[in-house]
């Protein structure tokens, strides 16, 4: 079975400050690992994805993600955010083409 | 620009009423899934189709909930009757089965279901 846990359920963070949302994952078989973003009243936006190859991904809105497998995480960082970014954001993981394994979500709030 | 699209967007109903729920996956998805996010329980998966045909609903309420794919293009869900404790944003995303990027899910924008 697989598991997602997000270390921190809110994130408070002054503008132009870098960010790091936490995300730890268990699973006794090979994942694809995303970070999906919700904006308020809004669907989920994928931010990016590890699928394979390079550990170190890269998504849109500047975000970046590291997979880390001897560590089982997959934390999400930001060198400098915006307003803009305040939202709440989602660490999953899948098998091939099966069902999304969610965590409880990280609320980060940019404050200015 | 591809899109799920998730009808409708806000429901309000009284408890005891059918609720119906529709999404259109993107064209060429092979895969539909319906997930519920309430506050207390985050992002779950209801349901699950591939190719129309039923995979996984184990986190379906069976008694009150059904969820088909009539056709490739509609999928619907279905409560009924509803209750206080269905309201909930629910979710529809697509995506196909296979190696990447085909198994990436996009995500509808949901729809917003009070219960009165």
């Amino acid at each position: 079975a697989q598991s997602v846990t997000q270390l921190d359920s809110q994130v408070p963070v002054f503008e132009e400050a870098p960010v790091e949302l936490r995300c730890n994952y268990s699973s006794s078989v090979s994942v694809y690992l995303f970070w999906y973003v919700q904006y308020p009243n809004q669907g989920l936006q994928l931010l990016l994805k590890y699928l394979s190859g390079s550990t170190l991904v890269k998504g849109i809105n500047g975000f970046e993600a590291e997979f880390n497998k001897s560590q089982t995480s997959f934390h999400l960082r930001k060198p400098s955010v915006h307003i803009s970014d305040t939202a709440e954001y989602f660490c999953a993981v899948s098998r091939q083409g099966g069902k999304l394994i969610f965590g409880q979500g990280t609320e980060l709030s940019v404050k200015p | 620009d591809a899109r799920v699209t998730q009808t409708p967007r806000h429901k309000v109903t009284e408890m005891g009423q059918e609720v119906t729920m529709r999404c259109q996956p993107i064209l060429g998805h092979n895969t539909v899934f319906w997930y519920r996010q309430t506050m207390m329980q985050g992002l779950e998966l209801l349901a699950y189709f591939r190719n129309r045909a039923p995979l996984d609903d184990s986190g379906m309420p069976k008694d009150r909930f059904s969820a088909e794919m009539p056709d490739a293009t509609l999928a619907t869900l279905k409560i009924q009757p509803s209750e206080p404790r269905d309201s909930a944003v629910y979710f529809c995303a697509s995506g196909s089965r296979g190696p990447p990027p085909k198994n990436i899910q996009y995500f509808g924008a949901g729809t917003r279901l009070s219960v009165l």
